[in-house]
């Protein structure tokens, strides 16, 4: 594996509590997106990035905040505002040109206690 | 707005029969279609997409545009096949331009 790594595998934090989950990607992509995934409900698109220093939101991002200062990495921080924050979550990446696939990380199970 | 649905969330079939998941989509432009599959422990990958017209893993998709379907086949299901597939639709735009289906988990019994 390689490519895009995720990390850490396993996060648990108390409720109130803000937490960043970590996104890195070698393979020279300019697109980098946040998905949620919950059983039946597929995949959610929480931020996307198509460029460095730009980043737009997707269809929950409430309670989610991004950044993205390097090509290489978008840190996802899920905050205390977000009411329902146990979940998996996916980074993936791509060339961001139209009808590229996407590249997805082994993902980050969240658990809030 | 762009929609892709999977009717079936789970999907049981026995070794060595045929399966079908299905995909349909809305959307009005001319869509590229993907299935990716995930599974167990593993990282979500691409299995097949509409414009390279392969066959991976015995996997064949076939694009509908009057029935707008991307269903995805398989003459003899193995049970290495078992995992959760999703289809997506990627857009012919910048930005926001991946839609992903709620998933179909294959369980494919002995």
């Amino acid at each position: 594996d390689g490519g895009i790594t995720q990390s850490p595998k396993y996060l648990f934090r108390k409720e109130g509590q803000n937490v960043t989950l970590s996104c890195e990607q070698n393979l020279n992509h300019d697109a980098m997106y946040w998905y949620r995934q919950d059983p039946g409900q597929g995949l959610r698109l929480i931020y996307y990035s198509q460029i460095v220093n730009d980043f737009q939101k997707g269809d929950i991002a409430e309670g989610y905040s991004v950044s993205r200062e390097k090509k290489e990495s978008f840190p996802l921080t899920v905050t205390s505002a977000q009411k329902n924050p146990t979940a998996f979550y996916l980074c993936a990446s791509s060339t961001g040109l139209a009808f590229n696939e996407q590249f997805f990380g082994p993902g980050t199970r969240l658990t809030v206690l | 707005a762009q929609r892709v649905t999977q009717p079936e969330k789970l999907l049981s079939v026995f070794k060595g029969a045929p399966v079908e998941l299905k995909c349909n989509y809305s959307y009005s432009g001319s869509p590229e279609l993907f299935w990716y599959v995930q599974y167990s422990r593993q990282r979500l990958q691409l299995l097949l997409r509409h414009i390279s017209r392969e066959s991976i893993k015995g996997f064949t998709a076939d694009l509908n545009k009057g029935e707008t379907s991307f269903h995805l086949k398989k003459p003899f299901a193995q049970e290495e096949d078992s995992a959760m597939y999703y289809c997506a639709l990627s857009l012919d735009n910048y930005g926001q331009n991946f839609v992903f289906g709620p998933g179909t988990r294959l369980s494919v019994l002995p």
